[in-house]
């Protein structure tokens, strides 16, 4: 089973700054199948991230992704009103393919 | 657009089974990988676990011995079955799709529903 950890916990912020997020699994991700989700209250979680560094469609530029084998990082590099939320990591090596614990970036 | 939406009690008693529904509309069912997934409170998401188009189905572990997931192709719909549930259970559960592209593997969620919160109290 591959087991995904995020860090850190809760990202602390002022809009505008930059936001740094970190998810590392247990074991190597073949095709760093690795996507990041943003997640408010009230709504289903949306897909920012695929394949470690592809945007979905519609998703800003100020996302991005990066990263390989076991440690990935997801950056907001300007944070807006709207990004303030719960992020999720999750691979898609294996079916029923697991998610990190999340990370909270909330307003300073 | 691909559409989801779950239905079902937003109360359950404890030792009883948990039923949802996810009516899908904006695409074919066929091909594609049906999920659910849960989040308790204050905690990450759980995938329960999947039912292909054919049927076929996959569960975590965690839950085997007392879930069941179906799918009606003639209604666009797939369902969940939760027994013997306890108050570990509450959660907000969604319905989701995802795919698997044979030479490319599996593909992430795209398409969630909005979620329904299931309380499991007496």
């Amino acid at each position: 089973e591959i087991v995904l950890t995020q860090s850190p916990g809760t990202l602390s912020l002022s809009p505008g700054e930059r936001a740094t997020l970190s998810c590392r699994a247990s074991q190597t991700l073949s095709r760093n199948s690795l996507a990041w989700y943003q997640h408010k209250p009230g709504q289903a979680p949306r897909l920012l991230i695929y394949g470690a560094s592809s945007r979905a469609i519609g998703i800003p530029d100020r996302f991005s992704g990066s990263g390989s084998g076991t440690d990935f990082t997801l950056t907001i590099s300007r944070l807006e009103p709207e990004d303030f939320a719960v992020y999720y990591c999750q691979q898609y090596d294996t079916s029923l393919g697991g998610f990190g614990p999340g990370t909270k970036v909330d307003i300073k | 657009q691909v559409q989801l939406q779950e239905s079902g009690p937003g109360l359950v008693k404890p030792s009883e089974t948990l039923s949802l529904t996810c009516a899908v509309s904006g695409d074919s069912m066929r091909g594609f990988y049906w999920s659910w997934i849960r989040q308790p409170p204050g905690k990450g998401l759980e995938w329960i676990g999947y039912i292909y188009s054919s049927g076929g189905t996959n569960y975590n572990s965690s839950f085997k011995s007392r879930v069941n997931i179906s799918i009606s192709m003639s209604k666009n719909q797939f369902s969940l079955k939760l027994n013997s549930v306890t108050a570990a259970d509450t959660a907000l559960y969604y319905c989701a799709r995802h795919e698997y592209i044979i030479g490319s593997g599996w593909r992430p969620v795209e398409y969630w529903g909005q979620g329904i919160l299931v309380t499991v109290s007496s």
